[in-house]
């Protein structure tokens, strides 16, 4: 039971680029969210999913995209990354909101 | 909209030390309330919860009432450790969307 799982831990992109960010969980949770931690702000909610093929936006939208084809997999798509991305990045699953999450190790992304 | 405040830190106490931590929140439903704590490194734990008003959230010597008089939720532990070291992050649950305070650390000193 690996829990949730996020790859990569580290990346660097320039201005324009695109990337996913992966993330998985072996819990069978129907709860998925993105959050991004900046300093002195904790943690801003993305994106999230009640269910395969159910998404819906969080506090801070613009700039990403996400899908979720199934129950194990949520990733997020930065389309045309800007300095303004660069975050520590959280995957979390749960059960039903409200209920708790649980966390993966995050992503660090700069964006140059 | 729903929003979560704490207080700031760095909070930094001597071992054995008394600790709280201040969570306010604002709603317009009944929320679920939640601690979680981040050690370095890593992603968030949650440390305790509590989903309706008057409920206490214990875990590891770390307690928490739902204090809906007062939109409070307050983090108390009577000794803290140095393993206690970490960021604490006060958050809430409404409708499927979870709101975070910014975190406050707390440093204890041996």
């Amino acid at each position: 039971n690996a829990g949730v799982t996020q790859t990569p831990k580290f990346q660097v992109l320039k201005t324009g680029q695109s990337m996913t960010l992966q993330c998985a969980q072996d819990m069978n949770h129907e709860y998925m969210s993105w959050y991004r931690q900046d300093p002195g702000m904790g943690l801003r909610l993305i994106h999230y999913s009640v269910g395969a093929g159910i998404t819906d936006q969080g506090e801070v939208p613009n700039g990403y995209n996400v899908s979720r084809s199934t129950t194990e997999d949520f990733p997020l798509r930065l389309l045309s990354a800007a300095p303004s991305q660069t975050s520590v990045y959280f995957c979390a699953s749960g059960g039903r909101a409200p209920d708790t999450q649980y966390f993966g190790p995050g992503t660090r992304l700069t964006v140059l | 909209g729903d929003s979560v405040t704490q207080m700031e830190g760095p909070v930094t106490l001597s071992e054995e030390a008394f600790l709280t931590i201040n969570c306010t929140y604002t709603a317009t439903g009944y929320p679920s309330l939640f601690w979680y704590v981040q050690y370095p490194g890593e992603g968030l734990q949650l440390l305790l919860k509590a989903t309706k008003a008057d409920d206490k959230g214990s875990n590891k010597g770390f307690e928490a009432t739902y204090r809906k008089e007062t939109t409070s939720f307050h983090l108390e532990k009577g000794s803290v450790q140095v393993s206690d070291s970490a960021v604490y992050f006060c958050a809430l649950s409404d409708h499927s969307k979870f709101y975070f305070g910014s975190g406050t650390k707390l440093n204890v000193k041996p």
